[in-house]
């Protein structure tokens, strides 16, 4: 059971917008704990697609935006394209783990 | 070029023991907490452990305190995980991270099979 709660899938037809959400609690997102979020396409490394709530890395295209408000957060993808398929993770720091900590991961299925 | 690359992994039997190394290239590894994440064949991505950019500073998640060790070699620019005790559950692939802000650069991934 991950601390930070994500849907399992979710999915759209191409050029759709559709969100991610990551529910978290009092002793990390709540807390004030930035949240990061990656994509990770099949066999290949996490990517990281979005750090500290709403910040792109160089190079991720601004189809991809997050935002954060109280106790959850956010990953929304517009003009969804067949090359976003892929599962994305949600991560922050959790203070009663003293350690990171991610969401279970959301598979996004492109129509 | 920030290079992360993981070796070591392999198969062992349960009890057994692996060091898994992380070397690192392309930046200043002195500079930067690094972890090990895991994740078992069709699941999800799982923090194990973090250190400190001097090494003065380790945690480890629940599920493997007491079993493995991270540590750094700061002159080699390599991470370490010594995983003792392995279980049929720690069956992974374990990947090492920089963290700056969140995980921007990752290695490949060394799978670790734990079984008889």
């Amino acid at each position: 059971q991950s601390v930070l709660t994500q849907p399992p899938s979710v999915s759209g037809a191409p050029g759709q917008r559709v969100t991610i959400s990551c529910t978290g609690s009092s002793s990390n997102i709540g807390a004030g704990y930035d949240v990061h979020w990656y994509q990770q396409l099949p066999g290949t490394a996490p990517k990281l697609l979005i750090y500290g709530n709403t910040n792109r890395p160089s190079g991720v295209p601004d189809r991809f935006s997050g935002s954060k408000s109280g106790t959850s957060a956010s990953l929304a993808i517009t003009g969804l394209q067949a090359e976003d398929e892929a599962d994305y993770y949600c991560q922050s720091y959790d203070s009663s783990l003293s350690g990171s900590t991610f969401g279970g991961g959301t598979k996004l299925t492109v129509l | 070029e920030v290079q992360l690359v993981e070796s070591g992994g392999g198969l062992v039997q349960p009890g057994g023991s692996l060091r898994l190394s992380c070397a690192a290239s392309g930046f200043s590894f002195s500079g930067y907490w690094m972890y090990w994440v895991r994740q078992a064949p069709g699941k999800g991505l799982v923090w194990v452990s973090r250190i400190s950019s001097d090494g003065s500073i380790t945690n480890y998640a629940d599920s493997v305190k007491g079993r493995f060790t991270i540590s750094r070699d700061n002159a080699k620019n390599t991470l370490y995980l010594q995983m003792n005790s392995l279980r049929a559950e720690d069956t992974a692939v374990y990947y090492c991270a920089r963290k700056n802000g969140g995980f921007d650069y990752w290695g490949q991934g060394t799978l670790v099979t734990v079984s008889s």
